[in-house]
C-alpha cells in the first residue's frame, strides 16, 4: 500500500526559507523510473508542478522557481525534503507530494500540507 | 513555462457526456504521449484518471477516456453521475520545461 504524508510549518513569515517533508512507504525511491514530485496549489487557483527527484538523485525544478527551490531525498529514511526560500504572500497554498512513475504521471498523492506566509 | 489551457468550465446532464480539453504546444502535449488527467473534488487531493494520454489506472471507471491529436489533449466522461461533479486537470511531460499542467476545468453536473 503507497501512502505519501507532507509535514512541515503552517505558518511561515516573509522572506523565511520555507522546508516541507514528505514522508512515504510501499515503494522504494531507488527503484529504476521512480520520482517524488512536490506540486501546489494556492487557495481557489490551478495545481503548480514545482519539483521532482528521481531514483537516480537526478533533481528537476519549474524554470520560473529554480532559483528557490531545492529537493533532496534519504532513501533509509523514505523521505523526501524540500526548501523553498524567500518566501513571500504569494506562495500561501497547499502543497503536495506525490509519487510519479516513468510515465510521468502522479499515481499516489499526500492529502496536502497548507503553508500561508504572512507576517 | 506556460500552463495548458482548458476551459474554465463545463457541464452535463446526468448520463450525458461532457469533453474537455486541455491545449498546449509541440514542446509538450504535441511532442510526448505523456499526458495525464487529474480530478480534485474539494478539500481533497487530485486522483489520477488518465495516463499515456488514454489509459485508465486500475479502478477508474471506463466512463472516463483520454485522447490526443496534435497538440490538444481530451478528457471525455460519458454517463456522467453526480460524482464527477469536480474539478479537471490536464498535465504533461514537457520536454526541457519538465512537466506543466492544465489550467483547470470545474464540471458540473446539472
Amino acid at each position: 500500500q503507497v501512502t505519501l504524508r507532507e509535514s512541515g510549518p503552517a505558518l511561515v513569515k516573509p522572506t523565511q526559507t520555507l522546508t516541507l517533508t514528505c514522508t512515504f512507504s510501499g515503494f522504494s525511491l531507488s527503484t529504476t523510473g521512480m520520482f517524488v514530485s512536490w506540486i501546489r496549489q494556492p487557495p481557489g487557483k490551478a495545481l503548480e508542478w514545482l519539483t521532482f527527484i528521481d531514483w537516480s538523485n537526478g533533481e528537476y525544478y519549474s524554470t520560473s522557481l529554480k532559483t528557490r527551490l531545492t529537493i533532496s531525498k534519504d532513501t533509509s529514511k523514505n523521505q523526501v525534503v524540500l526548501t523553498m526560500t524567500n518566501m513571500d504572500p504569494v506562495d500561501t497554498a497547499t502543497y503536495y507530494c506525490a509519487r510519479m512513475t516513468g510515465y510521468y504521471s502522479l499515481d499516489y498523492w499526500g492529502q496536502g500540507t497548507l503553508v500561508t506566509v504572512s507576517s | 513555462q506556460s500552463a495548458l489551457t482548458q476551459p474554465p468550465s463545463a457541464s452535463g446532464s446526468p448520463e450525458q457526456s461532457v469533453t474537455i480539453s486541455c491545449t498546449g504546444t509541440s514542446s509538450d502535449v504535441g511532442g510526448y504521449k505523456y499526458v495525464s488527467w487529474y480530478q480534485q473534488h474539494p478539500g481533497k487531493a487530485p486522483k489520477l484518471m488518465i495516463y499515456e494520454v488514454s489509459k485508465r489506472p486500475s479502478g477508474v471507471p471506463d466512463r472516463f477516456s483520454g485522447s490526443k491529436s496534435g497538440n490538444t489533449a481530451s478528457l471525455t466522461v460519458s454517463g456522467l453521475q453526480a460524482e464527477d461533479e469536480a474539478d479537471y486537470y490536464c498535465s504533461s511531460y514537457a520536454g526541457s520545461n519538465f512537466y506543466v499542467f492544465g489550467t483547470g476545468t470545474k464540471v458540473t453536473v446539472l
